[in-house]
């Protein structure tokens, strides 16, 4: 079976402070896909990222950046320098390469991310 | 204009009221799904479909049906709405490769009384 965790629930950080979101992932495929989504409190959900289980480049794109190692299945997500605009949700999620495992995403619970000024 | 769009955003019914929700995409994807979110649950998939013949039950389907009238119109319905599916519903669309992104709609929150 497949299966995400996100193990922090809540985050509440002070402006400017780093931040980095655990993802722990489970399944049996060897080729596998993850991506990170953000949801404001607008309430949309933004793709932000798309990792193939066999690149473990780690991938930095402005202020967020994205750490996978497989070795302890995790994909970590660290925003640094935090902004009051980085409050939302984030998900985690998960797609197996194998037929009957791709055919949809395996959510986490998601972590809900507070930036104080 | 919005690559995939609800109707409606906002609804408020009555218990045993009969409720559609609509999803529109212009990405051309063959691939749509509905989730619904509750607080603290995550997203949940009610249904999906693959392509106009092909659809699927997701792991809440039970009091939803959906039908899929062409290969951008997918739509969800509630045959006899009840409190408890009071929540955000989204559509969401995919390509046909492997691991390959979905995209959302705005999100229909709906509230049944």
């Amino acid at each position: 079976a497949q299966k995400v965790t996100q193990a922090q629930t809540e985050i509440s950080v002070v402006e400017k402070e780093d931040v980095t979101l655990d993802c722990v992932y489970e399944t049996r495929d060897t080729t596998y896909y993850l991506f990170w989504y953000k949801q404001p409190p607008s309430g949309e959900l933004v793709f932000l990222i798309r990792r193939n289980s066999f690149d473990e480049q780690n991938e930095i794109s402005g202020r967020y950046s994205w750490n996978f190692q497989k070795s302890t299945s995790s994909f970590n997500f660290t925003i640094t320098a935090s902004q009051v605009v980085d409050s939302a949700v984030y998900f985690c999620a998960l797609s197996g390469a194998r037929t009957g495992n791709n055919r949809k995403l395996i959510w986490g619970l998601g972590t809900s991310l507070a930036v104080n000024p | 204009d919005a690559d995939v769009t609800q109707t409606p955003r906002n609804r408020i019914t009555k218990t045993g009221k009969r409720i559609m929700l609509e999803c529109s995409q212009t990405k051309g994807h063959d691939r749509m799904y509905w989730y619904r979110q509750d607080p603290g649950l995550g997203l949940r998939l009610i249904y999906y479909s693959f392509d106009v013949k092909d659809i699927n039950k997701g792991e809440i389907s039970d009091g939803y049906s959906v039908s899929r009238q062409a290969q951008a119109k997918f739509s969800l319905s509630l045959e006899s709405a009840i409190p408890n599916q009071t929540a955000l519903y989204f559509c969401a669309t995919s390509g046909e490769v492997k691991g390959t992104e979905q995209f959302f709609g705005p999100g229909t929150r709906l509230t049944v009384l």
